[in-house]
């Protein structure tokens, strides 16, 4: 069936690194746009960033540009999220969403389960 | 795009009929879906293209509006009808989500 995995969370220290994977399977995942969403403790949802099905471009939300890349290996059916001089403030459960189609302006579909991500010292 | 949903909290009964707005800080045509969040779940899909009810979304959910304006309404509450529910703009390509509206049991 369709399904999204995550993985890659864990404790990490701010300033430190991490990268998140999402697996992907049950659908054509070249055909289609892919996000990020996190979520911070007992907080709404955040948008963090946007890959379009062919990888040819990418957008960020103003909190993680500069911080964050987005990618997506076609071939292996996975995107990717990789979190550089992380702060206190991105401690979240981190979503990978798929979109409508592989485009913008479309609402984000299937979701993975999640993956913690705690940033502290 | 700022999103800006009201209530923030809700307390209704079942069988109830209630609305939930999101309003939006410029136009954004009907680039809006709204999503169902219970704890410790993923969001799941309700309504895209601001009125587009998605597959499997029982029928007593329903959304309407465009530009600024955005409604979701819930004919006839049901047990498991008692979550978070969020909107979502897809108009730019920076989206955003509003802060959520907790539904509760009164």
């Amino acid at each position: 069936q369709v399904q999204l995995v995550e993985s890659g969370g864990g404790v990490v220290q701010p300033g430190r690194s991490l990268r998140l994977s999402c697996a992907a399977s049950g659908f054509i995942f070249s055909n289609f746009a892919m996000h990020w969403v996190r979520q911070a403790p007992g907080k709404g949802l955040e948008w963090v960033a946007v890959i379009l099905f062919d990888g040819s471009n990418k957008y960020y939300a103003e909190s993680v540009k500069d911080r964050f890349t987005i990618s997506r290996d076609n071939s292996q059916n996975t995107l990717y999220l990789e979190m550089n001089n992380l702060r206190a403030e991105d401690t979240a459960v981190y979503y990978c969403a798929r979109s409508l189609s592989g485009w913008l302006h479309d609402a984000f579909e299937i979701w993975g389960q999640g993956t913690m991500v705690t940033v502290s010292s | 795009i700022q999103l800006t949903q009201s209530p923030s909290f809700l307390s209704a009964s079942i069988g109830d009929r209630v609305t939930i707005t999101c309003r939006a800080s410029q136009d954004i045509r009907s680039d809006l879906a709204w999503y169902q969040q219970k704890p410790g779940k993923a969001p799941k899909l309700l309504i895209y293209a601001a009125s587009t009810l998605q597959s499997d979304v029982p029928s007593r959910f329903s959304g309407s509006g465009s530009g600024t304006e955005f409604t979701l309404t819930i004919s006839s509450l049901q047990p498991e009808d008692f979550a978070t529910y969020s909107c979502l703009q897809v108009f730019s390509s920076l989206c955003t989500f509003g802060q959520g509206t907790k539904l509760e049991i009164k």
